[in-house]
């Protein structure tokens, strides 16, 4: 049981690449979550996905796209990465409303 | 979604019970409150959850008044490695899915 699991764990891109940022859960929960996390700061919530099929905006949308691939699957993509984007983003899942959520080990962004 | 408030940080030595309150004013009926543990460069680990009077594990206790406006995180004789970022946040309960957002946690330095 792995619990979540992201790749890749470190990533260097130029401003304008696109990429994608993969997460996995096998404790078959239904929410997942994407947050991000910038130096001495608190996590903010990009997007999350209430269960197969459905995805909502959080917090901080804007410059990422969201695809809940399947029960298991989260993904999050930048179409045109630029410097602001340069955070540590986590995945998250839980099983139910009221349950804990269970974080991956995040995902180091650097855009240069 | 309601808000909630934390001491940006706090520091104790080793050995001491270190109390942190978290104000959630708005909480509604169904919420439950939940604390999270943040070491650096590792995603969030659930502590703990409440939905009133108290908790206790093996880890900490929560202590949550009648009126569950406010809650209080209790970690007894704390050593270096409690030291991490603490998150308090209030968690529908719903099989929905939840728009689960962090505040900027409170920092807590435990000192030798």
């Amino acid at each position: 049981n792995a619990g979540v699991t992201q790749t890749p764990k470190f990533q260097v891109l130029k401003t304008g690449q696109s990429m994608t940022l993969q997460c996995a859960q096998d404790m078959n929960h239904n929410s997942m979550y994407w947050y991000r996390q910038d130096p001495g700061m608190g996590l903010r919530l990009i997007y999350y996905s209430a269960s197969e099929g459905t995805t909502d905006k959080g917090e901080v949308p804007n410059g990422y796209n969201v695809s809940r691939l399947n029960k298991r699957e989260f993904s999050l993509r930048l179409e045109s990465a630029a410097p602001s984007q340069t955070s540590v983003y986590f995945c998250a899942s839980l099983l139910a409303g009221g349950d804990e959520q269970y974080f991956g080990p995040g995902t180091r962004l650097t855009v240069t | 979604l309601a808000k909630t408030t934390q001491p940006i940080s706090m520091d104790s030595y080793e050995g001491q019970e270190v109390n942190i309150t978290c104000s959630h004013n708005n909480i509604a009926t169904n919420d439950y409150i939940t604390w999270y543990q943040q070491f650096p460069s590792q995603g969030p680990r659930f502590i703990i959850q409440g939905y009133k009077t108290k908790v206790t594990n093996e880890v900490a206790s929560l202590f949550i008044p009648a009126d569950r406006k406010s809650s209080t995180l209790s970690l007894p004789r704390v050593s270096l490695s409690d030291t991490a970022v603490y998150y308090c946040l209030v968690v529908g309960n719903n099989n929905a899915g939840n728009m689960l957002t962090f505040g900027g946690g409170t920092r807590l330095m435990v000192k030798p």
